[in-house]
């Protein structure tokens, strides 16, 4: 896999926009950025992934930069319900699905 | 929307007992996978099938088999559970290929005394 770089905790006011950085400098010209995040005791859920262009969903926006070595996960209006541990993953070229789950950010949401 | 569901949320096992964990999606999906998550070392590959009655080694194998019978159900057995064997086990699966997100099950909790 690529790897990634991730700040290992970020704090977020409630109502604010959440900036999750992720770098990957090494990403071929093929693979994928997905971010996934995992609220404590649950299963990690998907929230977006994008190649090139930004993408954006009822979740989440995903920026990536022109050189791709880097994208930015914005949650618009941050909720308590937030808080977890984001995971920015880029899968092996081969893909059969692999993923392997860095450290990722942990996010704290505050009222 | 994906549902993966895996059949037992808890469970608590004996040592050399042998231990079934099922899970099931519900979206016809080609790939399966079993992870085991515990603190400090996150998520890792145990076992995955990119077919019915198809299987490779993930990381971490030992101690573990599985079973594809079926599309949609992913079978993750301990022959003889141990203590180091107590974890967090998710499920996930995907429909392949690389703009394919995995979607994951909640998890279950097993515990070996």
């Amino acid at each position: 896999d690529a790897k990634t770089t991730q700040p290992p905790s970020m704090d977020c006011a409630e109502g604010r926009a959440a900036n999750l950085p992720c770098n990957h400098s090494t990403i071929s010209g093929n693979e994928y950025v997905y971010w996934y995040r995992q609220i404590h005791s649950q299963g990690p859920q998907y929230i977006i992934h994008g190649l090139k262009n930004n993408e954006t969903n009822e979740m989440a926006s995903l920026i990536i930069t022109e050189d791709r070595k880097s994208s930015t996960l914005i949650l618009p209006h941050a909720t308590l319900r937030d808080t977890a541990v984001y995971y920015c993953i880029v899968p092996e070229r081969s893909n059969t699905g692999k993923l392997i789950f860095g450290q990722g950010t942990t996010l704290q949401v505050k009222p | 929307d994906v549902k993966v569901t895996q059949s037992s949320r808890y469970l608590v096992k004996r040592t050399g007992e042998k231990v079934f964990l099922e899970c099931v999606q519900d979206m016809d999906h080609e790939n399966m996978f079993w992870y085991r998550q515990d603190p400090g070392l996150g998520l890792r590959l145990i076992y995955f099938s990119y077919d019915v009655k198809m299987k490779e080694k993930g990381d971490i194998p030992e101690g573990y088999s599985v079973s594809r019978e079926k599309k949609e159900r992913f079978s993750l057995i301990l022959e003889s559970a141990s203590t180091n064997q107590t974890s967090m086990y998710l499920c996930a699966s995907s429909q392949g290929g690389l703009n394919s997100p995995l979607h994951f099950g909640n998890g279950t909790r097993l515990t070996v005394t």
